[in-house]
């Protein structure tokens, strides 16, 4: 079975704080991805991967960075955490083909105060 | 660029009975890939059925079917003998040539004993 393991299912976090926030995938997929799931506005693409060191924004990149060294690795970096960053974290993988469905994570619910 | 519009925030459906979730979406494709993934309560969400647009036959998984007009482009999810594991917030979700997902902004689904 594809598994995909987020670091934290909690995270409590001050405002100004560096928070990274792990995604490892064991299926030796190409592509990775971030989500922020808030409610009422589904799941929204922060940014993807599609290979190491490979990367695209995604729908709301803004205020977030990542890092993609290897393959089955996606790290989420929030450089300067805010308390409008207080959300559910989803991290998905996936092959590149369009048939292919995404395998999710279990999310992070990171507050920031 | 893709949309997908889940116009039903919520429902509901009585034990054993049918329950049908609407979406539609938007693409100027010919060639593409649809999905239902299913988030249960504090859990990971998981795929529920998947339909390949050149395919005019609707896709079945046990209890869950779709009935997919592409002409319309509506994509509508039909849950028979509804459980109480079916209680979830249920995501219609677009595929691109990458293998990029856009999704719909979810339904809830209640599911009274």
């Amino acid at each position: 079975d594809v598994k995909v393991t987020q670091s934290s299912r909690y995270l409590v976090k001050r405002t100004g704080e560096k928070v990274f926030l792990e995604c490892v995938q064991d299926m030796d997929h190409e592509n990775m991805f971030w989500y922020r799931q808030d409610p009422g506005l589904g799941l929204r693409l922060i940014y993807f991967s599609y290979d190491v060191k490979m990367k695209e924004k995604g729908d709301i990149p803004e205020g977030y960075s990542v890092s993609r060294e290897k393959k089955e690795r996606f790290s989420l970096i929030l450089e300067s955490a805010s308390t409008n960053q207080t959300s559910m974290y989803l991290c998905a993988s996936s092959t590149t083909s369009p048939k292919n469905i995404q395998y999710f994570g279990a999310g992070t619910r990171l507050s920031v105060l | 660029a893709q949309t997908v519009t889940q116009s039903q925030p919520e429902m509901s459906v009585q034990e054993a009975e049918t329950v049908t979730l609407s979406c539609t979406y938007d693409t100027s494709e010919s060639d593409y890939y649809l999905f239902w993934y299913k988030q249960p309560p504090s859990r990971q969400m998981i795929l529920v059925i998947r339909q390949e647009a050149y395919k005019q036959q609707n896709a079945t998984e046990n209890r869950f079917s779709v009935n997919f007009q592409k002409a319309a482009k509506s994509f509508s999810l039909k849950i028979s003998d509804s459980q109480l594991g079916d209680a979830a917030m249920y995501f219609c979700a677009y595929n691109t040539n990458a293998g990029k997902s856009t999704f719909g902004d979810g339904t809830t689904l209640t599911v009274k004993p």
